[in-house]
């Protein structure tokens, strides 16, 4: 079972590089959600989506873009990539009124 | 706003013995649902265990349970019986349901380090 899969899963960019984070799930989820986790910040929400063709900002949604064009597939973009957003990147799914959230493996990212 | 504290950074425990990791939330819902995720050193997110806020029954999972105390707004993890493979961090989670025209509410603590002694 593949479950939620993050391509790619390390990356280096330069200061105003663009980039895209991309996230499949195949369990037919609902709702995607895209998180960053800096150290002794815990997971901050940057942008979720309840159903395809929908987005919403979470807590740190600055700098970042999504969409989500199909319901297995949500994408992560960085238009001009800065250092602060050095950081490990999750995606996670879930099924509309469940609690549990499914995640992928992560992907590290480093802005030079 | 919402907000999940974990107050132990980092916890240590023997192989074999039982360590209590603690979480304390804010919220003005009633309707809610609370989860303890670990994530050893490979840094995949496994759920531990989860709650549900209207149950009054405490969710056990094998060695794992959890002490949840509404009234009060915390919800600690117990780890029995400790073995190596329990070292990662964890994090306490507090997620409202999503409602039609509301908004996600996923809130994480900043995470408490275990480290199992042998």
């Amino acid at each position: 079972n593949a479950g939620v899969t993050q391509t790619p899963k390390f990356r280096v960019l330069k200061t105003g590089q663009s980039m895209t984070l991309l996230c499949a799930q195949d369990m037919n989820h609902e709702y995607m959600y895209w998180y960053r986790q800096d150290p002794g910040m815990g997971l901050r929400l940057i942008h979720y989506s309840v159903g395809e063709g929908t987005t919403a900002k979470g807590e740190v949604p600055d700098g970042y873009n999504v969409s989500r064009l199909k319901k297995q597939n949500f994408l992560l973009g960085l238009e001009s990539a800065a250092p602060s957003q050095t950081s490990v990147y999750f995606c996670a799914s879930n099924q509309r009124w469940t609690g549990e959230l499914f995640f992928g493996e992560g992907s590290r990212l480093t802005v030079l | 706003a919402q907000t999940v504290t974990q107050s132990q950074p980092e916890m240590s425990v023997q192989e074999a013995e039982t360590v209590t990791l603690s979480c304390t939330y804010d919220t003005s819902e009633s309707d809610y649902y609370l989860f303890w995720y670990k994530q050893p050193p490979s840094r995949q997110m496994i759920l531990v265990i989860r709650q549900e806020a209207y149950k009054q029954q405490n969710a056990t999972e094998n060695r794992f349970s959890v002490n949840f105390q509404k009234a009060a707004k915390s919800f600690s993890l117990k780890i029995s019986d400790s073995q190596l493979g329990d070292a990662a961090m964890y994090f306490c989670a507090y997620r409202i349901p999503l409602t039609q025209g509301g908004s996600e509410k996923l809130v994480f603590g900043k995470g408490t380090k275990l480290t199992v002694n042998p």
